[in-house]
């Protein structure tokens, strides 16, 4: 079955510590998006890319880092300039034709925590 | 820039009817509503692209109203199962193909 596969489940941080949190799909979808979620509140957008090399930053991009070398992946780091960085964060693709009927295709979420 | 979603939470017994607005400071070419179960991924649930078109999906529907820049989601006889997150989404394309959301609103429905 097609899908996003975000791994893993639970991420525990340490102080000054670099995480990267997985994201495989697919479905051979061009675009790729992750997003924080912190509780009660909305999803915003952290990074996205449309094609293969190439990615933008969203409206909170610092102190995360992403690449998209293959189409399949967008593994995103959470680097230790990110200060409050416990949240629920969540992969997400479509297939980019910049369409405004896309719908997004979800992962099941990694839930980051600091030690 | 987020999309407001309004109320930001609502507690409904079973059987009640509930509306959720989704608002925005920037044009909207469409609006997309999903629903997410806590600490799981959201769930689709249905897209409206030109203004004035309503859609329904089992007992919940929504409309667009372009002029305004809004769009509501109504659920009518809440069942337990209506339970959770509601965002709204829309995307912008300026240069690049970006996708945002609301700020929630979060429902509960009771026995």
């Amino acid at each position: 079955d097609g899908g996003i596969t975000q791994s893993p489940k639970y991420l525990f941080r340490k102080e000054g510590q670099n995480v990267t949190l997985s994201c495989e799909q697919n479905l051979n979808h061009d675009a790729m998006y992750w997003y924080r979620q912190d509780p009660g509140q909305g999803l915003r957008l952290i990074y996205y890319s449309q094609i293969v090399n190439d990615f933008q930053k969203g409206d909170i991009a610092e102190g995360y880092s992403v690449s998209r070398e293959k189409k399949e992946s967008f593994p995103l780091t959470v680097t230790s300039a990110q200060k409050n960085p416990t949240a629920f964060y969540l992969c997400a693709s479509s297939t980019g034709q910049g369409a405004t009927n896309e719908k997004l295709f979800f992962g099941s979420g990694t839930q980051l925590s600091v030690l | 820039q987020q999309p407001v979603q309004s109320p930001q939470a609502v507690i409904l017994r079973e059987g009640e009817d509930a509306v959720i607005n989704c608002s925005s400071s920037k044009a909207l070419y469409s609006v997309h509503w999903y629903r997410q179960k806590h600490g799981e991924a959201p769930v689709f649930l249905m897209i409206l692209l030109k203004g004035g078109e309503q859609k329904g999906h089992d007992k919940i529907s929504a409309s667009f109203n372009e002029k305004k820049q809004q769009s509501s989601l109504y659920l009518t006889a809440s069942q337990l199962s209506y339970s959770g997150t509601y965002f709204c989404g829309t995307a912008y394309t300026s240069g690049t193909y970006k996708y945002i959301f609301g700020t929630g609103t979060r429902l509960k429905v009771l026995a």
